[in-house]
């Protein structure tokens, strides 16, 4: 699986956008970009995953660059129980899909 | 969403005594489970891949007749640590396959605590 840089920590005002970015400048054709979180002590949670093309769901927006090399997390309007770790990770969507290689992901803290 | 379900939530044992910790998914069935450890301000690290009817498979260094696994059903995946000692201490997570999905179910995790 290829490797992703993410910055260690981020801060957001409640109720604007947060913007969580990725690098995977080494991500193959056949390579998703998945995006997971980790509230303090619980286990992480699935938010969206997308090949090429953007996607959205209920919970947040996933832009993935032309050159699918970079990707962009948003959070459109962030609440403080968006306050997480939040793990971008790059995978075949095989059926294995509960292994997972963790980074250190970035902390966002969404403040009042 | 699929639910997998961990217990207990916390457990605190002496050292030197096993422990199990449960993983089950609650409304989908898994032939493949995943178990994880992660250490205070650290990230997830997968442990081994729980395999129902057969052996697991350990991650590099992790000690297999420690951490011992157990996959009797397509619903449940067990991991006890034997022999706990305080650096056993930490957030033991699993997760779950479901045939048709891309993403990954995880359980809500188990702080073990080794005194």
């Amino acid at each position: 699986d290829a490797k992703t840089t993410q910055p260690t920590s981020m801060d957001c005002a409640e109720g604007r956008a947060a913007n969580l970015p990725c690098n995977h400048s080494t991500i193959s054709g056949n390579e998703y970009v998945y995006w997971y979180r980790q509230i303090h002590s619980q286990g992480p949670q699935y938010i969206i995953h997308g090949l090429k093309n953007n996607e959205t769901n209920e919970m947040a927006s996933l832009i993935i660059t032309e050159d699918r090399k970079s990707s962009t997390l948003i959070l459109p309007h962030a609440t403080l129980r968006d306050t997480a770790v939040y793990y971008c990770i790059v995978r075949v969507a095989t059926s294995n899909t509960g292994k997972l290689i963790f980074g250190q992901g970035t902390t966002l803290q969404v403040k009042p | 969403g699929a639910v997998v379900s961990q217990h207990p939530s916390r457990v605190i044992c002496k050292s030197g005594t096993s422990v199990k910790i449960e993983c089950r998914s609650l409304d989908f069935q898994a032939t493949t489970m995943f178990w994880y450890r992660q250490f205070p301000k650290q990230s997830l690290m997968l442990m081994a891949t729980s395999n129902e009817g057969s052996k697991a498979t350990y991650e590099q260094g992790v000690e297999k007749d420690k951490f011992l696994i157990n996959h009797a059903s397509l619903t449940l995946s067990t991991l006890t640590v034997t022999s706990a000692h305080p650096e056993d201490s930490s957030f033991y997570i699993c997760s779950a396959n479901r045939d048709g999905n891309t993403e990954a179910f995880f359980g809500q995790g188990t702080r073990l605590t080794v005194v």
